[in-house]
């Protein structure tokens, strides 16, 4: 069956750290990327997606993800994290061809010090 | 532009009952999809509902059931509940369910079994 790893259950950074979040996602037909943000007290939103093209991807707030089809991965990135990109980030993906079905990681919970 | 919305927001019932959540999509969308979470998991798919019709389901019994009426809300219902169906169920919604399809997604309906 499909399924999506995530690493990392729970990452503390300081304010201006970088931030790197594995995904690595079991499945081998064309995969539709996604990764999710929830904010404390707030619902899932997209924060980016990978369909095809560039694998290198920008989304919202400055995160981008790289997709490195060889390594089954999908790994989310910032530069330098701000306090109040302390949330839970998920990674997702459906199956290309299929319907939209999201397929979710475990999560990973980020907090981040001033 | 109203996003998605589900109520109740929280809902407390005990082993053996039935339980009936609503959701109302974003305005335009035609699809709906229900997920459940479960403390400390991402989100699992339970099913897909377009033109009324279940078009896609997960690996969850037939105690989960739904319905999607002409409007494009949706009801997910849960028979015979068990302490294992505590969780955040959360719905989401999309133009259209093909595998490029964003999805939206409310804020959730919180259910303890107790």
């Amino acid at each position: 069956a499909q399924s999506v790893s995530q690493h990392n259950h729970h990452v503390i950074l300081s304010e201006a750290a970088s931030l790197e979040l594995g995904c690595n996602y079991s499945y081998g037909g064309t995969v539709n990327l996604f990764w999710y943000v929830q904010y404390p007290g707030q619902h899932l939103q997209l924060l980016l997606k990978y369909f095809s093209g560039d694998p290198l991807v920008k989304g919202i707030k400055g995160f981008e993800a790289e997709f490195i089809k060889s390594k089954f991965s999908f790994n989310l990135r910032k530069p330098s994290v701000q306090w109040s990109d302390t949330a839970e980030y998920f990674c997702a993906v459906t199956l290309s061809g299929g319907y939209n079905k999201l397929i979710f990681g475990a999560g990973t919970r980020l907090a981040v010090h001033p | 532009d109203a996003g998605v919305t589900q109520s109740p927001t929280h809902l407390i019932k005990t082993r053996g009952q039935q339980v009936t959540l609503r959701c109302s999509p974003k305005s335009g969308h035609d699809t709906v999809s229900w997920y459940q979470q479960a403390l400390g998991q991402g989100p699992q798919f339970i099913f897909q509902y377009y033109e009324e019709e279940e078009r896609q389901r997960g690996n969850f019994p037939d105690r989960f059931s739904g319905h999607q009426f002409p409007n494009y809300s949706s009801e997910l219902n849960v028979n015979a509940l068990l302490l294992g169906d505590s969780a955040l169920y959360l719905c989401a919604s999309s133009l259209g369910g093909t595998s490029f399809n964003e999805q939206f997604f409310g804020p959730g309906t919180r259910l303890t079994v107790l």
